[in-house]
């Protein structure tokens, strides 16, 4: 399974931009790319998904550069209500088997 | 209304018993996973399942044990063994799919008294 690299927490403010990078140096051919959001208390909940370019969707978007070593996540004009922790993950698959391993995540504080 | 439902939302147990944690999914997802996450702390995998009568340890199995007679269910026991039990449990269904998508339940949080 590839590796993923994150920040380990981000602040912004309302209305602001976030652009959180997730590092997948060993990405597989076959491996998308997913992320995940988390309330605490909560499981997490799927945001998005590419395997490359740029995906857009209702409430983000994943841009995917063409070596796909790496991807961000872009929350526009985020509100006090994305304050969470973000998950990165990339690819499901280990010696056969399906698995989705998390990271850490990265912790985004929004402030008012 | 699909969905993946985990009970109790919240359990205690004394110290030196197992305890049986639920978790039911109406998806017909073929996988099933159990995670553990600590406070401040990302989610580790504990065991997983790709399919009836068959799953796997993950990183840290050691004190837990699961079964998956049906494919609706995947009930986790932490037993005595497991030295520090208190903390946050969660489960998650998918597809077997390289494109998957997991739901999670909303979790069972496990105090040790």
């Amino acid at each position: 399974l590839a590796k993923t690299t994150q920040p380990i927490s981000m602040d912004s403010y309302e209305g602001q931009e976030v652009n959180i990078t997730c590092s997948h140096n060993n990405i597989a051919t076959n491996d998308y790319i997913t992320w995940y959001q988390q309330f605490p208390s909560q499981g997490p909940r799927f945001i998005i998904q590419g395997y490359k370019t740029k995906v857009t969707n209702e409430v983000a978007s994943l841009f995917i550069p063409a070596d796909r070593k790496s991807s961000t996540l872009s929350l526009p004009r985020v509100s006090l209500s994305d304050t969470a922790v973000y998950y990165c993950l990339v690819g499901v698959m280990m010696d056969s088997s399906y698995k989705l391993i998390f990271g850490s995540g990265t912790r985004l504080l929004v402030r008012p | 209304d699909g969905g993946i439902t985990q009970s109790p939302k919240y359990l205690f147990r004394k110290e030196g018993q197992n305890v049986t944690l639920s978790c039911e999914q109406n998806l017909n997802h073929d996988a099933m996973y159990w995670y553990r996450q600590d406070p401040g702390q990302g989610l580790r995998l504990i065991y997983y399942s790709q399919i009836v009568n068959d799953f796997q340890k993950g990183d840290i199995a050691e004190g837990y044990s699961v079964s998956r007679e049906k494919k609706e269910s995947f009930p986790l026991t932490v037993t005595s063994a497991q030295k520090n039990p208190t903390a946050f449990y969660l489960c998650a269904s998918s597809v077997v799919s390289m494109n998957t998508e997991a739901f999670f339940g909303q979790g069972t949080r496990l105090t040790v008294v």
